[in-house]
């Protein structure tokens, strides 16, 4: 059982906008640790997305958008493509747990 | 380019041990930590181990600890993850990744590698 918690499925139409959530607590978002994202294509390894609550690492398309606030955080995709469906991890840090994932969304394109 | 290989994955009996083994290129290995990650279909995405640039500090998930020891060899540019008294809740994919800091102390993973599978099993 994560302690990030993350809706199981999100899908949406091509360029469409969808958003994930990550509802953490006390002791982890709401703590004031950053989040991070990331992208895993299925059979593939995990690719950071976001780090920092809000930045994007080179190369990763603007598209992508990240926000926090308290003990949650959540990823926007906007303008949906079919290269975007995969599964989705919020990651942060717990004071009593250390580095913590998220449950995982999965994203499907229809 | 960053590149993260793991290798020594298999199966192994209840009891037994493995030694995982992550080869490091494109990047100055040496003065970066690096992570252990592991993945099962059942409990998702859990952090294993970090070890520092230098080798001299090691942290652990209270899962793996007194059990996993994480090391590393700067001069061939790896990392190792001595896997002990495995059970079959060790079973799992299990990812190096290139640590990363983000302002003063916020820690994340950057590359990862494509895993090495561990199965557990009698």
């Amino acid at each position: 059982q994560s302690v990030l918690t993350q809706p199981p499925s999100v899908s949406g139409a091509p360029g469409q906008r969808v958003t994930i959530s990550c509802t953490g607590s006390a002791s982890n978002i709401g703590a004031g640790f950053d989040v991070q994202w990331y992208q895993q294509p299925r059979g593939a390894a995990p690719k950071l997305l976001i780090y920092g609550n809000t930045n994007r690492p080179s190369g990763v398309p603007d598209r992508f958008s990240a926000s926090k606030s308290g003990t949650s955080a959540s990823l926007a995709i906007t303008g949906l493509q079919a290269e975007d469906e995969a599964d989705y991890y919020c990651q942060g840090y717990d004071t009593s747990l250390g580095y913590v994932f998220g449950s995982g969304t999965k994203v499907t394109v229809l | 380019q960053v590149y993260l290989v793991e290798s020594g994955g298999g199966v192994v009996q209840p009891g037994g041990s493995l030694r995982l083994s992550c080869a490091a290129s494109g990047f100055s290995f040496s003065t970066y930590g690096m992570h252990w990650v592991r993945q099962t279909p059942g409990k998702g995405l859990e952090w294993v181990s970090l070890i520092s640039y230098d080798g001299t500090n090691q942290y652990y998930a209270d899962s793996v600890k007194g059990r996993f020891t994480v090391s590393r060899d700067n001069t061939r540019n790896r990392v190792f993850l001595q896997m002990n008294s495995l059970t079959t809740d060790d079973t799992a994919v299990y990812y190096c990744s290139k640590m990363a800091i983000y302002g003063q102390s916020s820690i994340y993973f950057h590359y990862w590698g494509q895993g090495a599978q561990v199965i557990v099993s009698s």
